[in-house]
């Protein structure tokens, strides 16, 4: 079964950039969508942006001009880059698989909590 | 963008049924998931193509959309239930989530 592995600072100051990395093990990264997905404390889901294994990707409209989203398939990861933080990116980032055409987000990461404060 | 409304809670008693709604424009269009969350733990998905259960879910749970409005029906409730449910679709070339209904078995 496809596991997932968020990994990155736990700690991050206002202005920089949040980066976090997912780790896909017991199975490939290719021909799937990936996704990132925040949740703030005591809120609800909020979508981020999704990659194709190909390197083409969709983002959140709200996030667009902050977020990145790349892949490496050689190491099985990809990975989350956003920029110009604020205390309102406090979140547990959680990475996931993404089944196109109305199959959800099947697999899920534990989640990595996220602070932004100096 | 598109927006999905969930009620805030719903209580349920132990064996009964308990049914959460997302609303939507035209959301019967679409395909809609449902994801259950425990407290400290990652979503599941207990619903996809608004009906089906993917391997392992009981078949207490239920799914329908038509029109604007999505359910998600617990049928039996039991105390393992207690959780928060959040409903997604793909709306305006994105991912959406509902705001999530916790549902509270008493």
């Amino acid at each position: 079964q496809v596991q997932l592995q968020e990994s990155g600072p736990g700690l991050v100051k206002p202005s920089e950039t949040l980066s976090l990395t997912c780790t896909v093990s017991d199975g490939s990264i290719s021909n799937y969508y990936w996704s990132w997905i925040r949740q703030p404390p005591g809120k609800g889901l909020e979508w981020i942006g999704y990659i194709y294994s190909s390197g083409s990707t969709n983002y959140n409209p709200s996030l667009k001009s902050r977020v990145t989203i790349s892949v490496n398939p050689s190491k099985n990861q990809f990975s989350l880059r956003l920029s110009s933080v604020t205390a309102a990116d406090t979140a547990v980032y959680f990475c996931a698989r993404w089944l196109d055409g109305g199959y959800g987000f099947d697999i899920w990461g534990r989640g990595t909590k996220v602070t932004v404060s100096s | 963008s598109y927006d999905l409304a969930q009620p805030p809670s719903v209580s349920v008693s132990p064996g009964q049924t308990a049914s959460i709604t997302c609303s939507g424009d035209k959301l019967g269009n679409k395909y809609v998931c449902w994801y259950q969350q425990r407290p400290g733990q990652s979503p599941v998905l207990v619903i996809y193509e608004d009906r089906k259960r993917p391997s392992g879910i009981p078949e207490r749970f239920s799914g329908s959309n038509s029109g604007n409005t999505a359910t998600l029906t617990i049928s039996g409730t039991q105390a393992m239930d207690e959780a928060d449910y959040y409903c997604q679709a793909w709306g305006s070339s994105t991912v959406v989530f509902g705001g999530g209904t916790k549902v509270t078995v008493l």
